[in-house]
């Protein structure tokens, strides 16, 4: 099956720097997302970017469907953007997540 | 307001008791899927519903099943919880092509 990896696993960063996280995937996917899961276990969507750019705010994203690979950027971090960042994409109906990058900023 | 409910949001039971949790959207989504999530595997989809009455398999069906009778609401059945179906539960919604809605989540433990 189609192998998602995200990069880095995990993440430690002060308040107010900015992070670049990596998705690729094995194979092509379609309807490409990123998602938030903050320390209370709630799924948020971020966006959904099944290729080219996106921006919300301090957040932004990239996807690359013909090299397999998305990025989400974070800029000015603040505390409250701790929590896990999901990848996922569909393929052949079924939806496959990568593991996530567990972000932890530091005030 | 647009939303995916599931009930119940804990639950604690023993082995070889069936239980069901339910699933609710009301955003007329024609896709919807549950997922297991279970400390760094991340989420695995465990069934999907493309519509009423198509359902198929996600990565891990061995232990569930599901239904879709009507649109909103798409079950999660248990017959016989064993203990390694311990885990955090997500039903989650969306159109095809769309981004997905998440429920908020059903903590699981089988004793």
């Amino acid at each position: 099956g189609i192998q998602v990896e995200q990069s880095p696993p995990d993440l430690i960063l002060q308040e107010g720097a900015n992070s670049t996280l990596r998705c690729n995937f094995s194979d092509s996917v379609n309807n490409l997302q990123w998602f938030h899961q903050n320390p209370w276990g709630q799924l948020i969507n971020l966006f959904y970017i099944p290729s080219g750019t996106k921006q919300n705010g301090r957040l932004s994203a990239t996807t690359v469907a013909t090299e397999r690979y998305s990025l989400l950027y974070i800029s000015s971090s603040q505390t409250t953007d701790s929590g896990v960042y999901f990848c996922a994409g569909l393929r052949d109906d079924k939806i496959i997540f990568g593991k996530g990058t567990r972000l932890h900023i530091l005030p | 307001e647009a939303q995916v409910t599931q009930n119940p949001r804990y639950l604690i039971t023993v082995t070889g008791k069936k239980l069901t949790v339910t699933c609710s959207q009301n955003m007329n989504h024609e896709y919807m899927s549950w997922y297991r999530q279970d400390p760094g595997l991340g989420l695995r989809q465990i069934y999907y519903s493309m519509n009423v009455e198509v359902t198929d398999k996600g990565d891990v069906p061995e232990g569930y099943k599901v239904s879709r009778k009507e649109k909103r609401n798409f079950p999660l059945i248990l017959e016989s919880p064993s203990p390694n179906q311990t885990s955090l539960y997500f039903c989650a919604s969306s159109l095809v092509a769309g981004t997905q809605y998440f429920g908020p989540g059903t903590r699981l433990t089988v004793l």
